[in-house]
This record gives structure tokens, sequence and C-alpha cells, in this order.
């Protein structure tokens, strides 16, 4: 069974860095495609970055720059690194894998909230 | 980018009735089309992908199908479980892999 677990999320200072954690189990990161998918409150469903079974990594234009996707495959994490964050980045961030493009599974999500 | 417009935005329907929701894409993104459900509280849950594979554990009264730029989703008798949010996602070539902006199937 695969189980994606986040944490790291939390209340932040606008400019403010916050990394995010995804520790999994039944699946191996670099055997598959790892995203990140965050939905702002009573909002749908954003995607935000994917990191390949290569190592090659992809954001959503308005967190370029800013966000860094990565994986440790010797403990099976994935990381979000966010970096000068905004008001609107506030949402829950789901950690989400697929053994193909589409996904197939997904965590709890971690609440971000950015505010002052 | 790639805009997936899902419609309609709400459907108040009944338990046994059956729904079609629809989904746009911009462009052609092939059959690179899953549907998510999302239930209140919870994550999204793959229902469908490659447009009309059921995923595992999926009730066989949901059904995806359509091409190119005109999907449809269809479930042939609703539940009472089946009342949540259902999003289409494309994931054709390169990213960002966008999602509709969902379709909320509530009670009647």
């Amino acid at each position: 069974e695969v189980q994606l677990v986040e944490s790291g999320g939390g209340l932040i200072q606008p400019g403010g860095s916050l990394r995010l954690y995804c520790a999994t189990s039944g699946i191996t990161v670099s055997n598959n495609y790892m995203t990140w998918v965050r939905q702002a409150p009573g909002k749908g469903l954003e995607w935000v970055s994917v990191i390949y079974r290569s190592g090659s990594t992809y954001y959503v234009d308005s967190v370029e720059g800013r966000f860094t996707i990565s994986r440790d495959t010797s403990e099976n994490m994935l990381y979000l690194q966010m970096n000068s964050l905004r008001v609107e980045d506030t949402a829950v961030y789901y950690c989400a894998s697929g053994a193909d493009y589409y996904i197939d599974s997904w965590g709890q999500g971690t609440l971000v909230t950015v505010s002052s | 980018e790639i805009v997936m417009t899902q419609s309609p935005a709400t459907l108040s329907v009944s338990p046994g009735e059956r729904v079609t929701l629809s989904c746009r894409a911009s462009q052609s993104v092939r059959y690179y089309l899953a549907w998510y459900q999302q239930k209140p509280g919870q994550a999204p849950r793959l229902l469908i992908y490659s447009a009309s594979t059921r995923a595992t554990g999926v009730p066989a009264r949901f059904s995806g199908s359509g091409s190119e730029t005109e999907f449809t989703l269809t479930i042939s008798s609703l539940q009472s479980e089946d009342f949540a949010i259902y999003y289409c996602q494309h994931y054709n070539s390169w990213p960002p892999w966008t999602f509709g902006q969902g379709t909320k199937v509530e009670i009647k």
C-alpha cells in the first residue's frame, strides 16, 4: 500500500521560506513521477511541480524561481523548498505520485498559511 | 499552457440519476486525461486515466470517454457517496499539467 505523509506546513510571513517534506512508503521515489499539488482555501486544485524519474524538474509559472522540488532516494523522501513566499501561496499542499504522468496516490496534505 | 474548462460548475441531482460531466481542453491533449473525485476534507482520488480507463477499485458506474479536446465523465446511477467535486486534469506532453476548475455534484 502506498502512503505519502506530508509535514512542514505552518504559518509564515510574506517573504519567508518554508520546506515541505513528504515521507513515502510502498513506492520508490526514483521510480515514480513525484508531484506537488496545492489547493487554496475553498478553491480548486493547482498543479505546482513535478520531478521525473530522470530527475528533471518542472514548475508552474507562478512558483518558477521561488520553489524547488527535490528528492532523497536513500530516504525515499520528497521535498518542496519554498522561498519568497507570497500571500497567494496560502494553500493545502499535497504530495502525490504516479507510475505514469497521472496521479494515482495522494497524501493528506499540509497547510501553508502566508500572512503577516 | 493548456486551459481545462469544466461544465457545469454545479450539478444538482437526485440519487439514482445518470450524471454527465464535461471537460474541454484549449488544445488537443490526445487521450492524456484523468478524472479525480474529492470529498470535503479529503485528498483527491483517481477515478479515470487515459480518458477512459478506470483506476483500481473504482466502481463500474463511473466511465470516461472522449479524446483530443472533449471529454466526459459519466456516473450511470448516482449513489449517496458520489456527492463530491470532480476535477479533470491533462497530462499531455510537457508540464504544467493543469486541472479544470471542478464540477460540484450536490444533492437536489
